[in-house]
């Protein structure tokens, strides 16, 4: 147990339609970062919040958006889905330093697979 | 955009014997690499990592090697148990950004 939480595990939607993700992250981790992981491809990153500011983005769509809560949890919102957004959507915490560089090993929940049908 | 690149989608080793997983990536300016290990229904977990500023580390049966003129790294793992079988991605990361490769899933047979 990675101590990161995702909810959640499955969801299935229609195309058009909105979702959030969520998650937790480990305690005392400030950082919170998406990726998304399509059939045969790698991780691919999306976005990185610390301590509830965004410091980096990387391939999200503009139909996504994030944010990162007071109590540190995150959501990661999609809309106007399509068939291609499918996948599996993973959430990673870490302790970052000040500098909020990605030096540091991530800490993975176990993914909120999203099919759009 | 894939700057970092695992070319092999499957490797099949047998017990006892030593796997090899290669990566290959794009941007010079990479300066720490990571290997994660994912199994089914699960996310990756850290497994072992790298600086620029080193060519080898190892970590009980798992070892990785960089090769910076030829932008690649491998790790390897001695000897092979079946409880290895998994997929294996490696991330190489520079300040904020953080790439992964495709994944390479690794069965050790008995």
């Amino acid at each position: 147990d990675s101590g990161v939480t995702q909810t959640p595990k499955h969801l299935i939607t229609a195309t058009g339609q909105r979702v959030t993700l969520r998650c937790s992250p480990r305690s005392g981790d400030l950082s919170v970062y998406w990726y998304q992981q399509s059939l045969d491809q790698g991780l691919q990153f999306l976005i990185h919040y610390y301590n509830g500011e965004e410091r980096a983005k990387g391939n999200i769509l503009e139909r996504f958006s994030a944010q990162q809560f007071p109590d540190l949890h995150s959501e990661l919102n999609l809309s106007s889905l399509e068939l291609g957004d499918s996948a599996l959507y993973f959430c990673a915490s870490s302790v970052a330093p000040i500098t909020g560089g990605m030096r540091e090993k991530l800490f993975f929940g176990s993914g909120t697979q999203l099919s759009v049908l | 955009d894939q700057q970092v690149k695992q070319n092999s989608p499957s490797l099949s080793v047998q017990e006892g014997r030593i796997s090899i997983l290669n990566c290959d990536y794009t941007n010079s300016m990479f300066d720490y690499f990571l290997w994660y290990k994912k199994y089914p229904a699960e996310g990756p977990t850290f497994l072992i990592s790298i600086s620029s500023i080193k060519d080898k580390n190892e970590d009980g049966r798992f070892t990785v090697f960089l090769n910076k003129s030829a932008k690649h790294l491998s790790l390897h793992i001695v000897p092979s148990q079946p409880g290895d079988s998994a997929v294996y991605f490696c991330a190489a990361s520079v300040l904020k950004d953080m790439r992964f490769g495709a994944g390479t899933r690794l069965t050790v047979k008995p």
